[in-house]
């Protein structure tokens, strides 16, 4: 499968540990993008990167969330002190240049 | 700030008749459209995209939309629905000035009946 991998799919973590999720785009693709789903909501824009360079982040809520996306390996999506609110599916997508986005299954996020 | 409205959360069709999801959009420039579709505990499938040029746009899975400017609109038709169609649709607003990041309506469940 050569589209976008998103891992874990699903995570559990108590209030206060830190969450990690990994991206992995689509072979070629050097854009990634970054949502989030509550429940029985759309998704929400978080993030959007290139290769070592953060392009957007006006999404992203401005505590204990960052993302990165190194030269090499996947891309990451760090929440550190997670709290209850942080439950959530988070998707990535990416794409070549800037044309249409394809996303990944997600990662579901539950807080104890 | 560009805005993307679904008016219908839910829908149910029967099985072989037609299906009309909507979608209004609020933006300044012309943007770039996009509906996806998202089954249970999955990704979002892009179905089609309207960058530019005619204004009825064919997808995947015999969906089809069609781009109305003077009404701001984006509906999503589909002429017999299939029970492997039910799923939540969600519109979707890009543009190029926006780096490409695109904003959501709430979606639309779509229920399908034998």
């Amino acid at each position: 499968n050569a589209g976008v991998m998103q891992n874990p799919r699903h995570l559990v973590r108590r209030r206060g540990q830190e969450a990690r999720l990994r991206c992995s785009p689509m072979k070629g693709h050097s854009h990634v993008y970054w949502y989030r789903q509550l429940p029985e909501e759309g998704l929400k824009f978080m993030v959007y990167l290139q290769k070592e360079n953060i392009i957007d982040e006006s999404g992203m809520p401005k505590e204990r969330f960052s993302a990165e996306f190194p030269k090499e390996g996947p891309s990451i999506l760090r929440i550190q002190q997670v709290v209850r609110g942080d439950s959530a599916a988070y998707f990535c997508a990416s794409s070549l240049d800037q044309g249409p986005q394809h996303f990944g299954d997600g990662t579901r996020l539950s807080i104890l | 700030a560009q805005s993307v409205t679904q008016p219908d959360i839910h829908i149910t069709v029967s099985e072989g008749a037609s299906l009309e999801l909507r979608c209004n959009y609020s933006y300044g420039a012309t943007p770039y459209l996009f509906w996806y579709v998202q089954s249970p505990g999955q990704g979002l499938q892009l179905l089609l995209k309207y960058f530019s040029g005619d204004t009825l746009v064919q997808g995947i899975k015999g969906f089809e939309a069609d781009f109305k400017r003077s009404q701001s609109s984006f509906n999503l038709r589909k002429p017999s629905v299939h029970w492997s169609d039910a799923a939540e649709y969600f519109c979707a607003v890009g543009t190029k000035a926006a780096g490409n990041k695109l904003t959501f309506g709430g979606g639309t469940r779509v229920l399908v009946k034998p």
